[in-house]
């Protein structure tokens, strides 16, 4: 079965401090890659998605991932943090054989001023 | 574009009782919903896939007896939680996908449903 695991549940930093969040998956297939935040009483939004092509996708409010196929990762990354950022982080993987979007558990990322 | 509404945001319901939760792409077609479940501080699960003018697939462990969907038009699909208990109380979340799209889904605001 598929899966995406996060490995960092719960991730502290002061604004300005860099940010690597970590994202695998477990599926051999071709697959479209997702990360979406979830800010304090909001509904999830999508940061930024990889379907093919430059494996390095920007998105929004200065994110970027890097698509590994050989290591089977997707790991989100932001060079200097703001106390806004603060939120909840999913990675989430469509393959092509199923349609369905498996979420990883969540990264809880607190940034303090 | 790609918005996706939920109706209600939140209730609040009697042990027993049916409470249905809209779900409407605004501005687009969606072949596909989906219903999720967000328990507090936890990720999402996939509940069930819908596709319009058929019948929802369920996923293992959810009980489609109890949970009611229905995608009656490209834009609504409705989720019946029937004989709610307090176990029911979570967040219930849909999300939408094109019918030109490329298997990216977009997520409505989502249902806080409290059973007393």
């Amino acid at each position: 079965a598929q899966s995406v695991s996060q490995h960092n549940h719960h991730v502290i930093l002061s604004e300005a401090a860099s940010l690597e969040l970590g994202c695998n998956y477990s599926y051999g297939g071709t697959v479209n890659l997702f990360w979406y935040v979830q800010y304090p009483g909001q509904h999830l939004q999508l940061l930024l998605k990889y379907f093919s092509g430059d494996p390095l996708v920007k998105g929004i409010k200065g994110f970027e991932a890097e698509f590994i196929k050989s290591k089977f990762s997707f790991n989100l990354r932001k060079p200097s943090v703001q106390w806004s950022d603060t939120a909840e982080y999913f990675c989430a993987v469509i393959s092509y054989n199923t349609d369905k979007l498996i979420f990883g558990t969540g990264t809880r990322l607190q940034v303090f001023p | 574009g790609a918005v996706v509404s939920q109706h209600p945001s939140w209730v609040i319901c009697k042990s027993g009782t049916s409470v249905k939760i809209e779900c409407r792409s605004l501005d687009f077609q969606a072949t596909t919903m989906f219903w999720y479940r967000q328990f507090p501080k936890q990720s999402l699960m996939l509940m069930a896939t819908s596709n319009e003018g058929s019948k929802a697939t369920y996923e293992q462990g959810v009980e489609k007896d109890k949970f009611l969907i229905n995608h009656a038009s490209l834009t609504l699909s409705t989720l019946t939680v029937t004989s709610a208990h307090p176990e029911d109380s979570s967040f219930y979340i849909c999300s939408a996908s094109r019918l030109e799209g490329n298997h990216e889904q977009y997520f409505g605001p989502g249902t806080r449903l409290t059973v007393t």
